[in-house]
This record gives C-alpha cells, sequence and structure tokens, in this order.
C-alpha cells in the first residue's frame, strides 16, 4: 500500500527565515510526486508535479526537489501570506488513484 | 487555466434530507473526477474516481447508495448525499484531471456540509 509520511506536522518561521518541509513516501513505480497548498476553509491549490529522482522545480519562494524515497519542499526568505497547510501526495504507476499525506502546517510570523 | 467551481459552498440541511453538490471544470473538460472527505485537522480521504459516461468507483468503506456520484459530462460531476445524518457532516472537496492527463489533480474549492 502507497504510504506518505510529512514532517514536521506543524512549523513556526519568522519572517525570512528559511527553512524545508519533508515528504517521505512509499509507492510501487512512482508515476508523479504533487506538492498543494491548502488554506483554511479551501480546497488544495496545484504547486508542482514531479516525476523522477533528481528533478526541481521552483515558484517564487517555493522549490520542489525528490529523491527516491522523499521530496522537500524548500521555503527561501517566507512571508506571511506563505502560512498554509502543505500537502504531499503521490500516483503509483497505472492508477488513477493518489494518497495523500496528512500535511505540514506552516506558521510564518512577521 | 484549470479552474474547478463547486456549488453550493456551504449547506445546512435537516437529518434525513438528501444533498446534491456540484463540481464543475470551467475551462477544460474533465474525463475523470475526484470526490474527497476532509476531516478538521486530517488530510483528504478518497471517497471516489467518476470516470464521464461510466460509473464511478467507490473507495472501500464508502457506501455508494448513500453517496450517489453522476459524471455526465466532461465538466460536471455531482455528489447526492441521501438521507444526510450528523455524523455525515465534512468538508467535501472535488478534484479534476485534465482530459488526456494522467496526473495533475485540480481541487474545487471545497462544500462544507452540517446535517442537524
Amino acid at each position: 500500500e502507497d504510504q506518505v509520511t510529512q514532517s514536521p506536522e506543524a512549523l513556526r518561521l519568522q519572517e525570512g527565515e528559511s527553512s524545508s518541509l519533508n515528504c517521505s513516501y512509499t509507492v510501487s513505480g512512482l508515476r508523479g510526486l504533487f506538492w498543494y497548498r491548502q488554506d483554511p476553509g479551501k480546497g488544495p491549490e496545484f504547486l508542482f508535479t514531479l516525476y523522477s529522482a533528481g528533478e526541481e522545480k521552483e515558484k517564487e519562494r517555493l522549490k520542489a526537489t525528490l529523491t527516491k524515497k522523499e521530496s522537500f519542499l524548500h521555503i527561501t526568505a517566507p512571508k506571511p501570506e506563505d502560512s498554509a497547510t502543505y500537502l504531499c501526495a503521490v500516483q503509483r504507476g497505472g492508477y488513477q488513484k493518489v494518497t495523500f499525506g496528512t500535511g505540514t502546517k506552516l506558521q510564518v510570523i512577521p | 487555466g484549470a479552474v474547478v467551481s463547486q456549488h453550493p459552498s456551504r449547506v445546512i440541511c435537516k437529518s434525513g434530507t438528501s444533498v446534491k453538490i456540484e463540481c464543475r471544470s470551467l475551462d477544460f473538460q474533465a474525463t475523470t473526477m475526484f470526490w474527497y472527505r476532509q476531516f478538521p485537522k486530517q488530510s483528504l480521504m478518497l471517497m471516489a474516481t467518476s470516470n464521464e459516461g461510466s460509473k464511478a468507483t467507490y473507495e472501500q468503506g464508502v457506501e455508494k447508495d448513500k453517496f450517489l456520484i453522476n459524471h455526465a459530462s466532461l465538466t460536471l460531476s455531482t455528489l447526492t448525499v441521501t438521507s444526510a445524518h450528523p455524523e455525515d457532516s465534512s468538508f467535501y472537496i472535488c478534484s479534476a484531471r485534465v482530459a488526456g492527463s494522467q496526473e495533475t489533480q485540480y481541487f474545487g474549492p471545497g462544500t462544507r456540509l452540517l446535517v442537524l
């Protein structure tokens, strides 16, 4: 069974204090690993899709990287508006279903 | 691009009534849509996968007669919670996958259901 574990569960940063969120996964034949951002009371907002180990993608202050066992979401010089829950998910090749982790709740303090 | 809408955004109903939630892909065609349920401080739990023109595939433990899913067109899927009870109160979120794509899902804003 596919598994996704995210750490830490919660992270509190000062504005400008860079850090990384971790997503460890177990899946047979990874088709894609996804990062989403979710604000309270809203649906997840798509950030990145990573397909193979060594791949990196960037968007503003966010950078996602992928290895064969885990993915990191690096946040550089975060701002208060980056506060949200960040979800990681994996999809097995040949399957439509996506398995989500429980998320990391990020709070950025001014 | 890739915008998904849901209606209503929140609904309050009495126990025993049925509630219909609509999920629409606004600027793309979606052959596959997904319905999730999310409890407070928990992640998304897949309820069912909805393919246009065919019956939905339900996850283990999800009652298909209670959660009716219809995917009648390439831009619309509906979830009907039949004979709703307080334990059905939750945040329901749909997502859609672009036709021809096998990966990225785009999510709707969610529907908050409260059953009294």
